[in-house]
């Protein structure tokens, strides 16, 4: 069975720190995807990257960076330069059975989520 | 088109009452999800429909949760005989097939239900 954990609870930072929020994953597949998504107090998840398990390199984007480790079932999250528009609580999701539905859309596994709390 | 819509945004309803939720995806987009999220915790799956095919059921939705997509557009999420451990915001996402890959899952922003 799929299991996304995020160890952190909460997270707490003063403005301009880097804030690393880590996630483990555990699945039985060779093919599946990993996401990051944000979830504001106004309850709506934002998409922030999609990454399939057969793609390692890590990605950039702006100030925030993900560091996918399959040797360790990491795919971690690293916010640069903290902003407190950075506050929410984030999620790390998996999805699975890619050979069923013909591209690991059957659906997410999220984990506890991250509360992240940036204080100015 | 500006995203998933979900009415109503609140619903406070007594025990033992039945509720019915709305979601209306992204038009071009062919499979619509619905989850459930507890305070606290990650969303969870519920179930999900490509066009009107209702293709995978969760375990946590039991006989008193019924879901509809009759015409492949908008969708229905009803729980008949509410109970207070039901008490949950309940999400809706759409994706189009051949454009997930790029854009993700877009979510709406939920019905939040209350049963007293």
């Amino acid at each position: 069975a799929q299991k996304v954990t995020q160890a952190q609870t909460e997270i707490s930072v003063v403005e301009k720190e880097d804030v690393t929020l880590d996630c483990v994953y555990e699945t039985r597949d060779t093919t599946y995807y990993l996401f990051w998504y944000k979830q504001p107090p106004s309850g709506e998840l934002v998409f922030l990257i999609r990454r399939n398990s057969f793609d390692e390199q890590n990605e950039i984007s702006g100030r925030y960076s993900w560091n996918f480790q399959k040797s360790t079932s990491s795919f971690n999250f690293t916010i640069t330069a903290s902003q407190v528009v950075d506050s929410a609580v984030y999620f790390c999701a998996l999805s699975e059975s890619w050979a069923r539905s013909g591209g690991g859309a059957d659906g997410l596994t999220f984990g506890k989520g991250t509360h992240l709390i940036i204080q100015p | 088109d500006t995203g998933v819509s979900q009415n109503p945004r609140h619903k406070i309803t007594k025990r033992g009452q039945n509720v019915t939720f709305r979601c209306d995806p992204i038009s071009e987009h062919n499979r619509l999800y619905w989850y459930r999220q507890t305070l606290g915790q990650g969303p969870e799956f519920l179930t999900y429909f490509q066009n009107e095919a209702q293709l995978e059921k969760s375990r946590l939705l039991s006989d008193r949760f019924s879901a509809e997509r009759p015409k492949g557009s908008f969708s229905t999420l009803e729980i008949q005989r509410t109970e207070q451990g039901d008490s949950a915001m309940y999400l809706c996402a759409s994706i189009h097939l051949t454009l997930w890959i790029n854009y993700g899952y877009t979510f709406g922003s939920g019905t939040r239900l209350t049963v007293v």
